[in-house]
């Protein structure tokens, strides 16, 4: 059964850079077809979609977050991680990775639980 | 950037009535690729609708989606009280977006 782990700091002080990592189990990164992502929900507010990367490490990102977001996979270790640079209070949110398709399977089916990042001093 | 809005904010509704969430996309949604997902407090989505009508594996068949272009309708035929959550809708045609959410309360 596919599952996905988030891991990271809970807590990131602002203008530093937040790293998060997600672990799949049940599926190897290096030989499935999906992309894998990351989303992320602040308090009381919408998902968001950061970035997304393929086992090749070609990479899709948001556009009005591109600057700052940092998407990579080590398929040694069935991970990929994120990294999001200059941090403010508004980047406190709940982070999720996930799994998705291309073109007409590009919904996201399965999720990891999230982890909370807060960013504050 | 498509700009997804989902009305209404929250939807307050008994056992056993009809549930009819809209989201209105700013511009076309290519080929239908829009999703549906439910969110209860502390989880994560889990994936409803997939091309706008296609139910995922093991949802039930009281959910349907519908729709094309700009405006897409998740339905809920009967009411649960465990479908109590945050619906969210989501286009995978152009970069992806989701959408603010509608919320589904049962009285």
């Amino acid at each position: 059964q596919l599952q996905l782990q988030e891991s990271g700091p809970g807590l990131v002080k602002p203008s530093e850079t937040l790293s998060l990592t997600c672990t799949v189990s049940g599926d190897s990164i290096s030989t499935s077809t999906y992309y894998w992502g990351w989303i992320r929900q602040p308090p009381g507010k919408g998902l968001e979609w950061l970035a997304s990367i393929y086992f090749s490490g070609s990479t899709s990102y948001n556009p009005s977050l591109k600057s700052r977001v940092t998407i990579s996979v080590d398929t040694s270790k069935n991970q990929f991680s994120l990294k999001l640079s200059s941090v403010t209070a508004s980047d406190t949110a709940v982070y999720y990775c996930a799994r998705h398709g291309y073109y007409v399977s590009g919904y996201m089916d399965v999720w990891g639980k999230g982890t909370t990042v807060t960013v504050s001093s | 950037e498509i700009v997804l809005t989902q009305s209404p904010g929250i939807l307050s509704l008994s056992p056993g009535e009809r549930a009819t969430l809209s989201c209105r996309a700013s511009q076309s949604v290519s080929s239908s690729y829009l999703a549906w997902y439910q969110q209860k407090p502390g989880q994560a989505p889990r994936l409803l609708i997939y091309g706008a009508s296609s139910r995922a594996t093991g949802i039930p068949d009281r959910f349907s989606g519908s729709g094309s272009g700009t405006d897409f309708t998740l339905t809920i035929s009967r009411l649960e009280p465990e479908d109590s959550a945050v619906y969210h809708c989501q286009q995978y045609g152009s970069s992806r977006t989701f959408g603010q959410g509608t919320k589904v309360e049962i009285k």
